[in-house]
């Protein structure tokens, strides 16, 4: 079966330093990835999606990166925080040409000081 | 803006009862229209989808149904059970290929009364 795992779980991280988190998937191969961001008591936005292997399709100009470097990992990185990063961040996973059902992982609450 | 929308922010229901739970959405281009269930501190989980040319798709205990001429979308859950209180989301989709991507609503919270 396929698991996908974030880390760390929660983060406090002060104002300009560095951010990243790290999502891995098990049990499948090629998948599509995706970084999204759930404000507190909002919807998902969508920050990032990938088809393959160093491909990264970006939704949302800002101050956050990522990047591929293998089938199943996906990394968010940013170089300096700012407080409006704070939020939930949750990687998802699907099969190709299968968009609708996105298995999502736990997720990494981050805070911003 | 958001293409996809819900009318109310929270919902509460008597355990046993039906609920129903309303999604407008504006791009009558979507092919796809997806719920997720969000539990509290997990990620979301499909729930059902429907493609744009049905009306009614069913699923173990929910029915999803599609009205494109008022692009509304709504799930209903039968005999609801304290286990369907969550956050929950409509989300759209545009056709099937290599950009395919979700567009989330901003969800609904259902609560159930025991």
């Amino acid at each position: 079966s396929q698991t996908i795992h974030q880390w760390p779980a929660t983060l406090v991280q002060p104002v300009g330093s560095p951010l990243s988190l790290e999502c891995t998937v098990e049990g499948t191969s090629n998948p599509n990835l995706y970084w999204y961001r759930q404000a507190a008591g909002r919807g998902l936005q969508l920050l990032f999606y990938s088809v393959g292997i160093g491909q990264i399709s970006s939704e949302v100009p800002q101050n956050l990166s990522a990047s591929r470097p293998q089938d199943r990992q996906f990394i968010l990185s940013s170089k300096k925080l700012l407080l409006s990063d704070s939020g939930f961040y949750l990687c998802a996973w699907s099969k190709k040409g299968s968009y609708n059902e996105q298995f999502f992982g736990p997720g990494t609450r981050l805070t911003v000081l | 803006g958001e293409s996809v929308g819900l009318h109310l922010p929270t919902l509460s229901v008597q355990e046993g009862d039906n609920s129903i739970i309303n999604c407008a959405y504006s791009n009558s281009a979507s092919d796809y229209f997806i719920w997720y269930k969000q539990e509290s501190g997990k990620g979301p989980q499909f729930i059902i989808d429907i493609r744009s040319n049905m009306d009614k798709r069913q699923g173990q205990r929910v029915t999803v149904l599609l009205n494109k001429t008022v692009k509304h979308l709504s799930l209903q859950i039968a005999a609801t059970q304290p286990g369907d209180s969550a956050v929950y989301f409509c989300a759209e989709t545009l056709a099937l290929g290599a950009n395919s991507k979700l567009t989330f609503g901003k969800g609904i919270t259902l609560s159930v009364r025991p």
